[in-house]
């Protein structure tokens, strides 16, 4: 069984660059979740999608937007960064809409760094 | 506004004793509760969850318990192991909430001493 994993591990942007994480679910997983991570803080869930669609979202600007695949591999992109998107992105899988989606299987991470 | 508090940012115990974590919640629309485990460089591990009908749920060496009228659960691991060193994370969701969003605390860093 393949757990989950986030490319890249880790990358440097620019202040108004735009940028792109990938994220592959665990395997028979529908559900994916994305958290961003402050040092020193929770995670924070930015947004989730649930076969294909978007199904919840946090307190982010519509400058974070994302997409699921039909193979539910999952990408977090975000425009015109800003110093303050710095930090640990996070995505997790889980299986379905119900109770058991909160137990959440989380990838390492991509950390990022707006300079 | 923090709905989940972990107000000791960490906590040393010595190896082969109770390690107790504590988290308090404010909203009482938060009916699941669940423990992750952070190693560094590592995303957060599922731990244990209890459902706010119970009070009590124990998996091993873990033991979550759930105060409602408090709004407070706690984390029991015995004994504790070199292992269990680790960054711990309460986080807390209402099943009414279609975001199915979870909420987090800051976490708390438990140091085992051999």
């Amino acid at each position: 069984e393949t757990g989950v994993t986030q490319s890249p591990t880790h990358l440097i942007k620019t202040r108004g660059q735009q940028v792109t994480l990938r994220c592959s679910s665990q395997s028979g997983h529908n559900t994916v979740s994305w958290y961003q991570q402050a040092l020193g803080q929770g995670p924070q869930f930015i947004f989730q999608y649930y076969r294909e669609e978007e199904n919840g979202r946090g307190n982010f600007p519509p400058r974070f937007s994302g997409l699921q695949f039909p193979n539910y591999s999952s990408e977090l992109n975000v425009n015109a960064l800003e110093l303050d998107d710095s930090a640990l992105y996070l995505c997790a899988s889980s299986l379905g809409l119900s109770a058991r989606s909160y137990e959440q299987y989380f990838g390492p991470g991509t950390r990022l760094t707006v300079t | 506004d923090q709905q989940v508090k972990q107000n000791s940012p960490s906590l040393s115990v010595q190896e082969g004793r109770i390690s107790i974590l504590n988290c308090d919640y404010t909203n009482s629309m938060f009916d699941y509760f669940l423990w992750y485990k952070k190693y560094p460089a590592e995303g957060p591990t599922f731990l244990i969850s209890i459902s706010s009908i119970k009070d009590k749920n124990e998996d091993g060496r873990f033991t979550v318990f759930l105060n409602k009228s408090a709004k407070h659960l706690s984390l029991h691991i015995v004994p504790s192991q070199p292992g269990d060193s680790a960054v711990y994370f309460c986080a807390a969701s209402a099943e009414k909430d279609s975001n199915y969003q979870l909420i987090w605390g800051a976490g708390t860093k438990l140091i085992i001493k051999p």
